[in-house]
Formats: structure tokens, C-alpha cells, sequence
């Protein structure tokens, strides 16, 4: 089994609110991804977890906020983000090290009013 | 560093036709190079991954590519066209005990009837 899953599929919200994204996989990786996507563009990546700490962080706004409670979860919190902010937020997994191959989920498209 | 090229933004095949995805990459150790498929509103599908175990490497869905070291490229073939393969295609490369994934612009590809 080669899934990730993503929740919630499509989110709205405003610039006060504060919501999370979820990221879920059930293959024994150890290292998960955030990325964002904008319209026909490739995925940038936000930051990387390995064995549940943070690696890198690409100078990423305060405003995201990654958690890595377990081995297969990852979360992303939002608070007072912008209107620039919407896009599709992709979750991915790999094994540990470089080269591995990274499975993506279906991600969660965002919009910020 | 890696970097990635891919030739084209867009290429429109008929149906039946042959498919010629260009990437050519740049990277100062020995590369891992992916090849991805996004169709529209989802998230990214693996199609293959060069690791030197083979220089012609087949995929899922008909599609293979052809590793050349001389040519630092690593372009994505597919023999006939089908109205399904309508998507965008990225190119990707990652190298030594680096995690990051470095992608291409993406190149869409259209099918017409």
C-alpha cells in the first residue's frame, strides 16, 4: 500500500481563523513532507520531518506551523494566513535518506479570503 | 545542487501518436531522477525512478525513459497516446543524502481525438 491521505480535501478560511491540515500514511516511512502548489507551477517544499524532527524548514512564515505527533501523522497548522496562502498543500512520505522515492497525497486545496 | 530542465511547457500529441516528455537535469553528484504525473485536482503519481540499475527504466501506464549520462538527460517516452494521458508531467531529481526533491517547471501534455 502506497497511500497517503490527506484531510480535509478542500478548506475556506479567513484571516483570523486558525485551522489545521492532517497527513496520514501507513507505510513505516520515517520521513514526511509538506509542499505547496500554485496554479501551474511545480510543488515547492515547506518543510521536512525525519524520525519526527523537524530538518528543514525553507524559511517558511510563522504563520505555518508543522507537528509531528507520531511516525504516521503529520499536521499543519494555520493561523492569520493571507490571501497568497491558497494553494494545494501536498503531504508526502519516503523511506529514510536521500534518493527515496516520495508518495504524495491527494492534498488539500486551500483558499484564504 | 541539482536543477532540473524540462523543454516545453506544453506538448500536444494526437491520440495514437508518440509522446516525447524532455527533461535534462544538472547535478553534482549522481543523480536519482523521477518522472510524476498530476492530473487536474489531485495530488503526484510516481510513473518511474532512475536509481543506475538500468539505464531504460519502465514505468506504469506504457510510459518509460531512458537515463543518458553524456547527455545529462533523462526524457520520458511513451510509444501511443491515450485521451487518459492528458495531465502534467514533472521531472524531478534528488542526490546524495540530500531529501530535497528538486523539480522541473512541469510540461503539460494534451491529447486530442
Amino acid at each position: 500500500d502506497t497511500e497517503v491521505t490527506q484531510t480535509p480535501k478542500h478548506l475556506v478560511m479567513g484571516m483570523t481563523n486558525k485551522k489545521s491540515l492532517k497527513c496520514e500514511q501507513h507505510m513505516g516511512h520515517r520521513a514526511m513532507y509538506w509542499y505547496k502548489q500554485k496554479a501551474k507551477k511545480p510543488p515547492e517544499l515547506m518543510f521536512v520531518y525525519s524520525y519526527e524532527k523537524l530538518s528543514i524548514n525553507e524559511s517558511v512564515p510563522s504563520r505555518f506551523s508543522p507537528e509531528c505527533p507520531n511516525s504516521s501523522l503529520l499536521n499543519l497548522h494555520l493561523h492569520a494566513l493571507q490571501p497568497e496562502d491558497s494553494a494545494l498543500y501536498l503531504c508526502a512520505s519516503s523511506q529514510e535518506g536521500g534518493g527515496k522515492t516520495q508518495y504524495f497525497g491527494p492534498g488539500t486545496r486551500l483558499l484564504v479570503l | 545542487a541539482q536543477s532540473v530542465t524540462q523543454l516545453g511547457s506544453h506538448v500536444s500529441v494526437s491520440e495514437g501518436a508518440l509522446v516525447l516528455l524532455r527533461c535534462n537535469y544538472s547535478s553534482s553528484v549522481p543523480p536519482y531522477l523521477f518522472w510524476y504525473v498530476q492530473y487536474p485536482n489531485q495530488g503526484l503519481q510516481l510513473l518511474l525512478k532512475y536509481t543506475s540499475a538500468a539505464t531504460l527504466v519502465k514505468g506504469i501506464n506504457g510510459f518509460e525513459a531512458e537515463f543518458k549520462k553524456s547527455e545529462t538527460s533523462f526524457h520520458l517516452t511513451k510509444p501511443s497516446a491515450h485521451m487518459s494521458d492528458a495531465a502534467e508531467y514533472f521531472c524531478a531529481v534528488s542526490g546524495g543524502s540530500n531529501y530535497k526533491l528538486t523539480f522541473g517547471k512541469g510540461t503539460l501534455l494534451t491529447v486530442n481525438p
